[in-house]
């Protein structure tokens, strides 16, 4: 049982813009949630993009955004290249000192 | 710069027990909570603790919670993550992360991750 939702895949075609959400299978998704997103690629670390709903961490160009749309945390990646091509986490705060993470989405560029 | 650097990942059988550590450097180590997070192979990411500031708040994943133990030393820049009667699910990568910044935090800055095999 999945708590934290997130798309299983999606494609953007190159200079595209594409938006990955993470919900909840029960509720709404708000800032108190402090929603992150991570990039991972095979074979490196994670790479944080965004932080508390919608901080840039260090380092990441803004064409990588962050915000709440609806009830769910959303990632909107601008100009999509073809090294965004990755897999995607978010993870939420879920309290009581609980983090959870989605079980991650697919990014294709083509 | 940021730089996190686990150690003690090795095989070892269920119901073991293991000591992995993590040495940090390039910021103020006591003024930032700590994390480790885990990544199955092929599969996605899991959070497994998290120890605030001076190490005297922890919270653990349900899976691992009354088995695994948190642990800082602010006076070596050091994390620890003590895993007892070990299963093999518990086979996995393991990173140790710097928080964010804020009143409630996330994962921020990353190891490279030391790699955990628990098996017979």
């Amino acid at each position: 049982q999945t708590v934290v939702t997130q798309e299983t895949s999606l494609s953007v075609s190159p200079g595209g813009t594409v938006t990955l959400t993470c919900g909840l299978r029960s509720g709404s998704v708000s800032t108190s949630h402090y929603p992150s997103w991570y990039q991972l690629t095979p074979g490196q670390a994670p790479r944080t993009l965004i932080y508390s709903t919608n901080t840039r961490s260090s380092g990441v160009p803004d064409r990588f955004s962050g915000s709440i749309l609806g009830n769910k945390a959303a990632l909107t990646i601008t100009g999509a290249q073809a090294d965004d091509e990755s897999d995607y986490y978010c993870v939420l705060y879920m309290g009581s000192g609980i983090r959870v993470f989605g079980g991650g989405t697919r990014l294709t560029v083509l | 710069e940021v730089h996190l650097v686990e150690f003690g990942g090795v095989v070892v059988q269920p119901g073991g027990f293991l000591r992995l550590s993590c040495a940090a450097s390039g910021f103020t180590f006591g003024d930032y909570s700590m994390y480790w997070v885990r990544q199955i192979p092929g599969k996605g990411l899991e959070w497994v603790c998290v120890i605030n500031r001076d190490g005297r708040i922890t919270y653990y994943v349900d899976s691992v919670k009354g088995r695994f133990t948190i642990s800082r030393d602010n006076t070596k820049n050091s994390l620890f993550l003590q895993m007892n009667s070990l299963r093999t699910e518990d086979t996995a990568m393991y990173y140790c992360a710097r928080g964010s910044s804020g009143s409630v935090t996330s994962p921020e800055y990353w190891g490279q991750g030391t790699l955990v095999t628990v098996s017979s």
